[in-house]
């Protein structure tokens, strides 16, 4: 079974800021089955980048997904107010433990 | 614009049956994988298992023995029971769209999520 272990748990930035949030596979994964997700407490996931680099529809374009393998990253170029949330990676059936970003 | 839409009992009693519906409304409810995904208060995100519009069902192997997913194409809902439940199950259940990610795995669609405990 994979596990997807995200680091690190919790960000603590400022608005404006560049964040890298990684999401890393015990085992070399396809990346077209990797996702990330943006959840804000007491709402569902939102579902930001498929394939580890397509954005869906409607998001920014500051969200970027990259990598390949075991290591796969999240990039939001510049945070505004409505990114501090929980980030979750997601590979097929299995998620990570997610990641929080939080105002500094 | 695809919507879906949880429906259920909010508390169930330790060792009895949790009975969900998802109903699920605009866009094509053939061809997608339908999904069950839970999160414990304050924990992450867990995979319970799918039904395809043709009623194939996928469940999670820790999870298995005790989850049956079945699905109505005709009203566009599918339904998830889980039986023996314990507080461990105290958790909001989602209903998510599994589907268009260009061949993987993505849930673009979600439900609001409906919360379930299990107390006595």
């Amino acid at each position: 079974e994979i596990v997807l272990t995200q680091s690190p748990g919790t960000l603590s930035l400022s608005p404006g800021e560049r964040v890298t949030l990684s999401c890393r596979a015990s085992q070399s994964v396809s990346s077209t089955y990797l996702a990330w997700y943006k959840q804000k407490r007491g709402q569902a996931p939102r579902l930001l980048i498929y394939g580890a680099s397509s954005r869906a529809t409607g998001v920014p374009d500051r969200f970027s997904g990259s990598g390949s393998g075991t290591d796969f990253t999240l990039t939001i170029s510049r945070l505004e107010p409505e990114d501090f949330a929980m980030y979750y990676c997601q590979h097929f059936r299995t998620f990570g433990q997610g990641t929080k970003v939080e105002i500094k | 614009q695809v919507q879906l839409q949880e429906s259920g009992p909010g508390l169930v009693k330790p060792s009895e049956t949790l009975s969900l519906t998802c109903n699920v409304s605009g866009g094509s409810f053939n061809n997608y994988y339908w999904t069950w995904i839970r999160q414990s208060p304050g924990k992450g995100l867990e995979w319970i298992g799918n039904v395809f519009y043709s009623g194939i069902t996928n469940y999670s192997p820790s999870l298995e023995s005790r989850v049956t997913i079945s699905v109505d194409a005709s009203r566009n809902q599918f339904s998830l029971k889980l039986t023996s439940v314990t507080a461990a199950d105290t958790a909001v259940y989602y209903c998510a769209r599994e589907g268009g990610c260009s061949g993987g795995t993505c849930y673009h669609y979600w439900g609001q999520g409906i919360l379930v405990t299990v107390s006595s």
